[in-house]
């Protein structure tokens, strides 16, 4: 079955700096990688999303890229604010998802 | 238009009890995922259901655990006989796509703590 790997564990960062985050995964059939975003106490919110036909995906501050023949794929956030603050996850699948072990970034003011 | 509905949102047992823990997927959705979190840990998949059928279960320990998601009312994961390592959260997602994978809308969990 499909296998995610994640790293880094935890990640910190300067307000305004970049974080990047990066999962690589087994199942060379899989097609849909999305990413989520989980505050303490609560579930789980998809932040970005990226199919298998697309090398790469923006949307405002936060950016995906994939790579198939390597089977790895990013997660980019720049200019970070403190309400960056959590942890996230990324996910691979063919037909369930399966997470990674998560990143736990700090964004300091 | 309401989002994934778990309760009850904190629950206590002392070991040997049963735990049941129900999931209200969003309006429209007729696909339930079921997501078991470790504390300082990721989401590993438990079982995937649609209206009265068990579609995957692979991630289901093999002994007392069960799923069901009826024809009416919610989504149910029960959990017989809970021992300490059963201590986690329970997290429900719904789909409204069949087969290949979407987004999947999470609850806010239900935190189990065995005594």
């Amino acid at each position: 079955g499909e296998n995610v790997e994640q790293h880094p564990s935890t990640l910190s960062v300067q307000e305004g700096d970049s974080a990047v985050i990066k999962c690589t995964y087994s199942d060379s059939a899989s097609n849909y990688f999305p990413w989520y975003k989980q505050e303490l106490g609560k579930g789980p919110q998809l932040i970005i999303d990226i199919r298998s036909n697309v090398g790469e995906k923006k949307d405002q501050r936060i950016a995906v890229t994939l790579n198939k023949t390597a089977k790895h794929f990013s997660l980019h956030i720049t200019e970070t604010q403190p309400e960056d603050s959590a942890v996230y996850f990324c996910a691979a699948s063919v037909d369930k998802l399966i997470f990674g072990t998560g990143t736990r970034l700090q964004v300091f003011p | 238009n309401a989002g994934v509905m778990q309760n009850p949102r904190h629950l206590v047992r002392r070991r040997g009890q049963e735990a049941r823990l129900r999931c209200s997927p969003m309006k429209g959705h007729s696909h339930v995922y079921w997501y078991r979190q470790l504390p300082e840990e990721g989401l590993k998949f438990m079982v995937y259901l649609q209206k009265e059928n068990i579609i995957d279960e692979s991630g289901m320990p093999k002994e007392r655990f069960s799923a069901e998601f009826p024809k009416e009312g919610p989504s149910i994961l029960r959990i017989q006989q809970v021992v300490r390592g059963d201590s986690a959260a329970y997290f429900c997602a719904s789909s409204p796509l069949e087969g290949d994978t979407g987004e999947l809308f999470f609850g806010e969990g239900s935190r189990l703590t065995v005594l």
